[in-house]
């Protein structure tokens, strides 16, 4: 079975550009959490989606944005880079809305120069 | 604002032998606790879930869960090298955000 997926693994951008992170979660889970993870911390959580509807929202401004489709997949939007927002983006799936386990992606690791 | 503390570490363990990791955390509502592994510039791995108070067993690991005292920890039996990595114990709050701490990198040492 497949795990998590996200694209892509690595990105580049410039400051000021905008960014779209892709997830697609395990076979049947209809929860996705997004995370943001700086060196030598824990994940920060972005937003989370179950049956494409935002469940949850963490202390993120608002030029981060994401949205679930029909299939479960999910995408993070970041508009106009802030070197700051150099991170990994991580993508958890879960099976329920909350309270079980989640399971991650491998990661893309963004670079704002 | 609610919190999952763990101790940053480096926590140094000779090989064979046990480590202990600990988090706490401030929620007193919280109902759900993973602990994850994580090694460098890798993503999170799920490697434990408790639910109840006591000991949860999976092969080498065990997952000790005190809700009175909202203290969780996690047991590695006969460590191997290849347990080096930092462990992220998560919670999930009253409010269903799971909340997670900033992880103890752990070192076994051949």
């Amino acid at each position: 079975d497949a795990g998590v997926t996200q694209s892509p693994t690595h990105l580049i951008k410039t400051r000021g550009q905008q960014v779209t992170l892709r997830c697609s979660p395990i076979s049947g889970h209809k929860s996705v959490s997004w995370y943001q993870q700086v060196l030598g911390q824990g994940p920060q959580f972005i937003f989370q989606y179950y049956e494409k509807e935002e469940r949850g929202r963490g202390n993120f401004p608002d030029r981060f944005s994401a949205r679930q489709f029909p299939n479960y997949s999910s995408e993070l939007n970041v508009n106009a880079l802030l070197l700051g927002d150099s991170a990994l983006y991580l993508c958890a799936s879960s099976l329920a809305e909350a309270g079980t386990e989640a399971f991650f992606g491998q990661g893309t690791r963004l670079t704002v120069v | 604002q609610k919190e999952v503390e763990q101790n940053s570490g480096p926590l140094s363990v000779p090989e064979g032998a046990i480590a202990s990791l600990n988090c706490t955390y401030s929620d007193r509502g919280s109902q759900s606790f993973f602990w994850y592994r994580q090694y460098s510039g890798k993503s999170p791995e799920l490697i434990m879930s408790i639910y109840s108070n006591g000991d949860k067993e999976d092969g080498r690991f065990t997952a000790q869960l005190n809700k009175a005292s909202q203290y969780v920890s996690l047991l590695i039996r006969d460590s191997q090298p290849s347990d080096s990595a930092t462990y992220l114990c998560a919670v999930v709050d009253s409010n269903y955000q799971l909340i997670w701490g900033a992880g103890t990198k752990l070192i076994i040492k051949p």
